[in-house]
């Protein structure tokens, strides 16, 4: 089954840029979402079709995919951007997330 | 504006079937493109697609789950359901709906829409 990997856990100060990856085997031919889930929350989708960001999300979030890696960047961190990231993708009609990123700023 | 809100029993017993349904307001349901989903996150855990389901009836499920999953619809109440078979502790989850949005050329645009979730244990 396809799989796709995130790293469990990213740090970044607030202001700064974060960066979250998402890999998994030709990634990059397949279009990725990634989704917000603060805690407590249902999950939110920031980016879809790997750059495109849905009305309402502030443009300091953006999002790339090329070879077998998508990321999700974060520019100009804030504390309310805190919160757990996942990727997804889909493996012909299987939806498939990633395992999930927490993105604390500290 | 578009809500989904997901009912059902929060206590199932081990072996028992789980069933849930989820209602859409505020918006057509009648979408010639859109999917309506379903996605479950055990305690502390990541997210994990169930399956799909068109207006239609189309379907689309985790093949880890496919065998003990149904996803129906009933276009009359603006609602469909979810019922998983034999559950195991396992099963204990949060369980969301959710809106998997398309383009009329089946672009993929995402699950754009949730609903808050409702945690389901599977407890004797």
């Amino acid at each position: 089954s396809y799989e796709l990997t995130q790293p469990p856990s990213v740090s970044v100060s607030p202001g700064q840029t974060a960066s979250i990856t998402c890999s998994g085997d030709k990634l990059g031919s397949k279009y990725a979402c990634w989704y917000q889930q603060r805690p407590g929350q249902s999950p939110m989708l920031v980016i879809y079709q790997d750059t495109k960001r849905p009305s309402g999300i502030p443009e300091r979030f953006s999002g790339s995919n090329s070879g077998n890696t998508a990321t999700l960047t974060i520019g100009g961190t804030q504390t309310m951007d805190e919160a757990d990231y996942y990727c997804q993708a889909w493996d012909d009609t299987t939806a498939v997330f990633g395992g999930g990123t927490k993105l604390t700023v500290l | 504006q578009l809500q989904l809100q997901e009912s059902g029993p929060g206590l199932v017993r081990p072996s028992e079937t789980l069933s849930l349904t989820c209602t859409v307001s505020g918006a057509s349901f009648r979408s010639n493109t859109d999917y309506w989903g379903w996605i479950r996150q055990p305690p502390g855990k990541g997210l994990e697609w169930i399956g799909s389901i068109s207006y239609s009836g189309s379907t689309y499920y985790n093949p880890s789950l496919k065998s003990r999953v149904t996803i129906s619809v009933d276009t009359s109440k603006n609602e469909f359901s979810l019922k998983l078979d034999s559950v195991i502790a396992a099963d204990t989850a949060a369980y969301h709906c959710a809106r998997l949005s398309y383009g009329s050329g089946k672009q993929f645009y995402g699950m754009d829409v949730w609903g808050q979730g409702t945690t389901v244990t599977v407890s004797s």
